[in-house]
């Protein structure tokens, strides 16, 4: 069936060092991916997005990468700092819909960070 | 620009009872999705609309769950009767009506049957 999966449920790191987080998805259809961030009693947020024609997509101290060939995507965070600490999500859009993006997500990572 | 508004924060039900929960999109963003976030689970599509129109409600276990946006903004999600296993954070969240544009999700409500 359709699923996203994570490689860890949990990664703890020093403040300071680099994070990584990683995902395998199953459908080679899907075309859109997003990275979201989950703190305790909060909704998703919003990290990173990438579309399935590019490998890699930078933001502000975050790399997401894209291996289509192998279906897996992770998530760079650099300088991790104890702000970091939450659960991380991918998602893909698997192409259902032509209308807005119905995301199915993984299991979630949870990112601990100590300083 | 102000997030997605969702309400209540939690409820607390018996079995057998019903329970609503309300959300109020980013302004502008005519797609609105609810989902299920089952503790230590990511979250769960149930029904996604666009306007006031559903898009896809594969998910959505009809003979319990019911789900409207008649005015193309705000929505409602009902549970009756509700289960046991129906407790869990229901999250609302919104996008443009593009493919491909990231959700906005709101903080959810956190469900618990007894």
């Amino acid at each position: 069936g359709e699923s996203v999966g994570l490689h860890l449920p949990t990664l703890s790191v020093q403040e300071g060092d680099n994070s990584i987080i990683n995902c395998a998805y199953s459908n080679s259809a899907s075309d859109y991916f997003i990275w979201y961030k989950q703190e305790s009693g909060k909704g998703p947020q919003f990290i990173i997005d990438i579309r399935s024609n590019m490998d890699k997509r930078q933001g502000q101290r975050v790399t997401v990468l894209l291996n289509k060939t192998v279906k897996h995507l992770s998530l760079q965070i650099a300088a991790t700092q104890p702000g970091d600490s939450a659960v991380y999500f991918c998602a893909e859009n698997v192409g259902r819909n032509q209308a807005g993006t119905a995301l199915i997500f993984g299991k979630g990572t949870t990112l601990s960070v100590s300083s | 620009e102000a997030g997605v508004a969702q309400s209540p924060r939690y409820k607390i039900i018996e079995k057998r009872q019903s329970v609503a929960f309300w959300c109020n999109p980013i302004s502008g963003h005519a797609t609105l999705y609810w989902y299920q976030q089952i503790l230590g689970q990511g979250p769960k599509l149930l029904i996604q609309f666009q306007n006031n129109g559903v898009v896809d409600d594969s998910q959505l276990p009809k003979d319990r769950f019911s789900a409207e946006r008649l005015k193309g903004v705000d929505s409602t999600l009902k549970i009756q009767p509700a289960k046991l296993e129906d407790s869990a954070v229901y999250l609302c969240a919104s996008s443009l009506v593009f493919r491909n544009s990231p959700l906005h999700f709101g903080n959810g409500t956190r469900l618990t049957v007894t």
